[in-house]
């Protein structure tokens, strides 16, 4: 299994409140995502790394930021939570190659965090 | 634009009967990759396999078998004689060679001892 771990692994919160989550590889691979979980929605990215300071944004980026000041951490931040974001937020990582897009690679995934926002 | 659809939202089987979960994708691109995973009631997401566009061979791992056919946008997965530990959402996925994964909603498979 890849070497993933996310912290909180549960978290409740209220609006308004800024609201940080950490995602761990040991693997020192170069991609790091994150996707949330909705019912009826599958995984939608949210931001994505390519490599240390590097991210660019996902299909539903609104509402959160990033940051990547080491290869192996990778923080999603709520700057102010709204109950819309209550789900359960992913991280994966995938090897990828340098210069190149990450397509190729297979994403392995985090256990997972589930945040609800009252 | 690329996309995945799983019509299929909730399958419900007896243990031993085989099961097919459909998946058509869309995309615009000649490259793409495309994904199966598993998610048990545990909540993790469990790599299946991988397929790239250029490789349309089916393929068989254990109970566990992938048609993949281009002509009709299609990557479907079977698993023959379901067994109880089988029960899980399983979610297709397809990715252009971009950074982005693009996911089906997922089928949930219950099987029934």
């Amino acid at each position: 299994d890849a070497g993933i771990t996310q912290s909180p692994r549960h978290k409740v919160t209220e609006t308004g409140t800024p609201v940080t989550l950490r995602c761990h590889q040991t693997e020192n691979h170069r991609y790091m995502y994150w996707y949330r979980q909705d019912p009826g929605h599958g995984l939608r990215l949210i931001h994505y790394s390519y490599g240390v300071k590097d991210t660019d944004k996902g299909e539903v980026s609104d509402g959160y930021s990033v940051s990547r000041s080491k290869t192996e951490d990778f923080l999603l931040t709520l700057e102010s939570a709204t109950s819309s974001q209550t789900s359960v937020y992913f991280c994966a990582i995938s090897q990828g190659v340098a210069g190149g897009p990450s397509g190729t690679d297979t994403q392995y995934f985090g256990p997972g965090t589930r945040l609800t926002v009252l | 634009a690329q996309k995945v659809t799983q019509a299929q939202t909730e399958i419900s089987v007896v243990e031993k009967e085989d099961v097919t979960l459909d998946c058509v994708y869309e995309t615009r691109d000649t490259t793409y990759y495309l994904f199966w995973y598993k998610q048990p009631p545990s909540g993790e997401l469990v790599f299946l396999i991988r397929r790239n566009s250029f490789d349309e061979q089916n393929e068989i791992s254990g109970r566990y078998s992938w048609n993949f056919q281009k002509s009709t946008s299609s990557f479907n997965f079977t698993i023959t004689a379901s067994q109880v530990v089988d029960s899980a959402v399983y979610f297709c996925a397809l990715n252009n060679a971009g950074n982005m994964l693009t996911f089906g909603g997922g089928t949930r498979l219950m099987v029934k001892p």
